[in-house]
């Protein structure tokens, strides 16, 4: 069962922030976030793993909640490069198969 | 340093013809794995490999073939496409250990 991601869409002004959540009906032992920007092939972002750490990629953060069965990515002062499809996917115990989110496409406007 | 490469780029075929998407990476990662997208959806694994010789059945396997005699290869093979089958096709790979998957640019197939 794929993890399910709110909001489907946001739309941001630059320098807005925003807030991308990711939750599981199922343990979660690491979430893996990934960003796909138009026409082009997903880009890994960052991996939290359980123990709700809280890790960073530029101005974009993301927790993890295990208890909870859930993540959240942070858009913190909004960059026009920041416009994509943000998926997140959640690993089984080996780690080998990802399974992802619907995606949360995110438009960054001047 | 040419990565993870995808060929065709863009393929279009007929319903119940055999087709091939080929993917090749140049860093020897141990793993590699074949996804679909949907519009609608997220990537979907079909298969994955562990190593030459070592594959397994991902969350959509069925009507795909895959195989691995080289590290640095994994064909992707549709034995009688279907238009269920009209996708855009990703490989990915990654080190043994590492958790971030570095992913191909694609495959746009169509089945007609």
């Amino acid at each position: 069962q794929q993890p399910v991601q709110s909001p489907q869409a946001v739309i941001l002004r630059e320098g807005e922030d925003a807030v991308i959540n990711c939750s599981s009906s199922k343990a979660l032992y690491s979430v893996h976030w990934y960003r796909q920007k138009h026409g082009e092939a997903p880009v890994f972002l960052m991996i939290l793993l359980k123990g709700g750490e809280q890790k960073g990629h530029d101005k974009i953060s993301a927790s993890f909640n295990e208890k909870k069965q859930q993540s959240s990515l942070y858009l913190t002062a909004s960059q026009l490069s920041y416009s994509g499809t943000y998926f997140c996917s959640q690993a089984g115990a080996a780690g080998n198969k990802l399974t992802f989110g619907g995606g949360t496409r995110v438009l960054v406007k001047p | 340093d040419a990565g993870i490469t995808q060929s065709p780029r863009y393929k279009i075929t007929e319903t119940g013809r055999q087709v091939t998407l080929m993917c090749h990476q140049t860093w020897s990662h141990s793993y590699m794995f074949w996804y679909r997208q949907d519009l609608g959806h997220g990537l979907r694994l079909i298969y994955y490999s562990a190593a030459a010789d070592i594959t397994d059945k991902g969350e959509v396997p069925d009507g795909y073939v895959v195989s691995r005699s080289k590290t640095e290869n994994f064909p992707l093979t549709l034995e009688s496409a279907t238009r269920s089958q009209t996708s855009v096709y990703f490989c990915a790979s990654r080190l043994a250990g590492d958790a971030e998957q570095y992913f191909g640019p694609g495959t746009r197939l169509t089945v007609t």
